[in-house]
């Protein structure tokens, strides 16, 4: 498996403002993705995060609102812009990669909440 | 084109009970299937798995079978315990490098 860390674990922001969450794995890893969970519901995705090039986004998701980085194999933050209480979610990041045998495995969340 | 289809909960059971959380899928080739589990206030945490059919994929005496003739991988447990509370997704990768698609969750209240 991996280990993944988040930060920050939760925070209470205000609207209009920007939050950036961060992602890191303990080993150099192929694949990041940032998952968002809405309050009682399952997973969507927002984007993969691609290491050296501009990030891929889902339908109904844009670059504007939701920045994503990925500058090595181990390290991606998403930023969440302008945010409005809508965006109040669980945010979460995912890895894979041949050593993890094709598995994601997931970090602890980032609880966000916009008022 | 791909999708899951979990049983609607919540489930509620008593401690010792039986489990079964019904997942079917639709989707081209062979995906993947998993289950994962979300206890309270925690990501999501790789329960079990299987990559072709009639694979068996266990973990923690919970255990699901890959049915391709049936298309389903329902998840079973003997024994429930309250520590098993918690929202189950069951969810299938048709490609590796590519997003998991989630069923929409299935909460289990296990009481003692």
């Amino acid at each position: 498996s991996a280990v993944i860390s988040q930060k920050p674990s939760r925070d209470i922001c205000q609207r209009g403002t920007s939050l950036t969450i961060q992602c890191q794995v303990d080993s150099q890893v192929t694949m990041m993705f940032w998952y968002r969970q809405q309050p009682g519901q399952s997973l969507t995705l927002i984007a993969t995060a691609n290491q050296g090039s501009e990030a891929t986004y889902e339908s109904g998701f844009v670059i504007d609102k939701f920045p994503i980085s990925r500058p090595n194999l181990t390290f991606s933050t998403l930023t969440v812009s302008n945010m409005s209480p809508e965006d109040s979610s669980i945010y979460l990041c995912s890895v894979e990669g041949s050593r993890l045998q094709e598995t994601q495995y997931f970090g602890p969340g980032t609880r966000l909440l916009v008022l | 084109g791909n999708s899951v289809t979990q049983m609607e909960g919540p489930v509620t059971l008593s401690e010792e009970a039986f489990l079964t959380i019904n997942c079917t899928y639709t989707a081209t080739g062979y995906p993947s299937l998993f289950w994962y589990v979300q206890y309270p206030g925690e990501g999501l945490q790789l329960l079990l798995k299987a990559t072709k059919a009639d694979d068996k994929g266990s973990n923690k005496g919970f255990e699901a079978t890959y049915r391709k003739e049936t298309t389903s991988f329902h998840l079973e447990k003997g024994s429930v315990q309250v520590s098993d509370s918690a929202v189950y997704f069951c969810a299938l990768n048709h490609q590796a490098g590519t997003a998991l698609i989630f069923g929409k969750g299935t909460t289990l209240s296990v009481s003692s």
